[in-house]
């Protein structure tokens, strides 16, 4: 079993367009994050919840939308899609306090905007 | 705040020989520190961590890191690298308490045979 997975690994669409990125996570986590990697493989921060609330909100366009149906789900939709979108999202989930502090990770979802 | 730098983008090393990958960081407060492995087209894998205790640690795949905190360093190394070592890997760190994970930009390692 997938300890993260996310859906769709592949997303391609036209700019303008609304979309959205699913997360599950499977290990009884109470954080989950997601992280967007550009086409220089930096990899940064964009949000964070911890037991469904929003504890971390970076600097992200409002078209970013997160939403956490429970704590093992945290979704990403996107509005007014833009060529800049265009990345790899990643999902992960870490369990908070744990004292091992790590992160796990799914797969990605490669975005392409056009 | 912290933020973490990778000196490398790119190192080529050839097969059976040594690597160091550098990392610096800068925080104000004690924190912990990460390398991740990302192989290609997949997601991040952890390779080791420091949280305290002992500053040399050891991680999966050989590799071992040393936390240096008058360098502010946490440099990855491995003594011996094989082929499937090719992948980027990312030096991260975080404070304590509820702050987020802060990557460096990444330093893909190619191992030449």
């Amino acid at each position: 079993d997938t300890a993260v997975s996310q859906t769709p690994k592949y997303l391609v669409t036209q700019m303008g367009n609304d979309k959205s990125i699913k997360c599950e996570q499977n290990l009884g986590h109470d954080t989950m994050y997601w992280y967007k990697q550009d086409s220089k493989k930096f990899l940064k921060i964009m949000f964070s919840y911890n037991n469904k609330e929003l504890i971390i909100n970076e600097t992200v366009p409002n078209r970013f939308s997160p939403k956490s149906p429970d704590k093992a789900h945290l979704n990403l939709h996107i509005n007014s899609l833009e060529l800049g979108d265009s990345a790899v999202y990643f999902c992960a989930s870490s369990l908070q306090g744990a004292s091992n502090e790590k992160l796990f990770f799914g797969s990605g979802t490669q975005l392409s905007v056009l | 705040a912290q933020s973490v730098t990778q000196l490398d983008s790119q190192v080529p090393v050839f097969e059976e020989a040594p690597v160091e990958l550098r990392c610096n960081y800068s925080s104000s407060v004690s924190v912990y520190l990460f390398w991740y492995v990302q192989y290609p087209n997949q997601g991040l894998q952890l390779l080791l961590k420091y949280l305290s205790g002992s500053t040399l640690v050891k991680g999966i795949n050989g590799f071992e890191a040393e936390f240096n905190k008058s360098q502010t360093s946490f440099h990855l190394r491995k003594p011996s690298v094989h082929i499937s070592d090719t992948a980027e890997y990312f030096c991260a760190v975080r404070g304590k308490g509820n702050t987020p994970l802060v990557f460096g930009k990444g330093t893909r390692l190619s191992v030449i045979a």
